[in-house]
């Protein structure tokens, strides 16, 4: 069955510091990834989507890289700031007819000052 | 330019009963997707709706039901509730029937006593 895992334990740096989160997936090709960043009881915000012909994007402070041989996408915040602090999940589009659009359970960033 | 409306923001009900949640897309999208989203889990893929059909289904049990109104917006409805339907309910709007860049609510919080 299709699977997306991320990095289930809490990832805790310094401000400052670069943020790598990882998402990986199988038995899957999407034609692109997406990241969203959730704040607690809020709903996901869209931060970027990435194409499988893309190897990176830049917004920003943001990085997102999609390795398509590996089946994995890095994520990276770069200068960390305390407000970085939040569940950053990635999603996948999967295709039955129709598209929907599944995510990982996410992973907890914590900037620290 | 209002986002995407959920109401009601918090919910408590008891087994057995019944609910309706609403949902209100981003002005000028036509497609509205729901999810739950457990406490520490990524948000799970209920069903969409695109020109009043549901276009895609996840793994959910017909306890739950949906409807989308010529205006767009949309109801999920979850009969019989169980504890385990406690969750955050979100819902997520786009454009014709597309995935890319969901925009989200801030969700229903639902507690069954």
């Amino acid at each position: 069955s299709q699977k997306i895992e991320q990095n289930s334990e809490a990832l805790n740096i310094q401000e400052g510091k670069t943020a790598t989160l990882t998402c990986n997936y199988t038995n899957y090709s999407p034609a692109y990834l997406q990241w969203y960043r959730q704040d607690p009881g809020r709903g996901p915000v869209f931060l970027l989507l990435i194409r499988e012909n893309e190897k990176e994007k830049r917004k920003e402070r943001l990085k997102v890289t999609f390795d398509t041989t590996l089946k994995q996408s890095l994520f990276h915040i770069t200068a960390s700031q305390p407000a970085d602090s939040a569940t950053y999940l990635c999603a996948l589009p999967v295709s039955g007819g129709y598209n929907k659009l599944i995510f990982g359970a996410g992973t907890r960033l914590a900037v620290h000052p | 330019d209002a986002g995407v409306t959920q109401s009601p923001t918090h919910l408590i009900k008891t087994r057995g009963q019944q609910v309706t949640l609403r949902c209100s897309p981003k002005s000028g999208h036509d497609t509205v997707s729901w999810y739950q989203q457990a406490l520490g889990q990524g948000p799970q893929f209920i069903f969409q709706y695109y020109e009043e059909e549901e276009r895609q289904r996840g793994n959910f049990p017909d306890r739950f039901s949906g409807h989308q109104f010529p205006n767009y917006s949309s109801e999920l409805n979850v009969n019989a509730l169980l504890l385990g339907d406690s969750a955050l309910y979100l819902c997520a709007s786009s454009l014709e029937g597309r995935v890319e860049k969901l925009f989200f609510g801030s969700g229903t919080q639902l507690s069954v006593l």
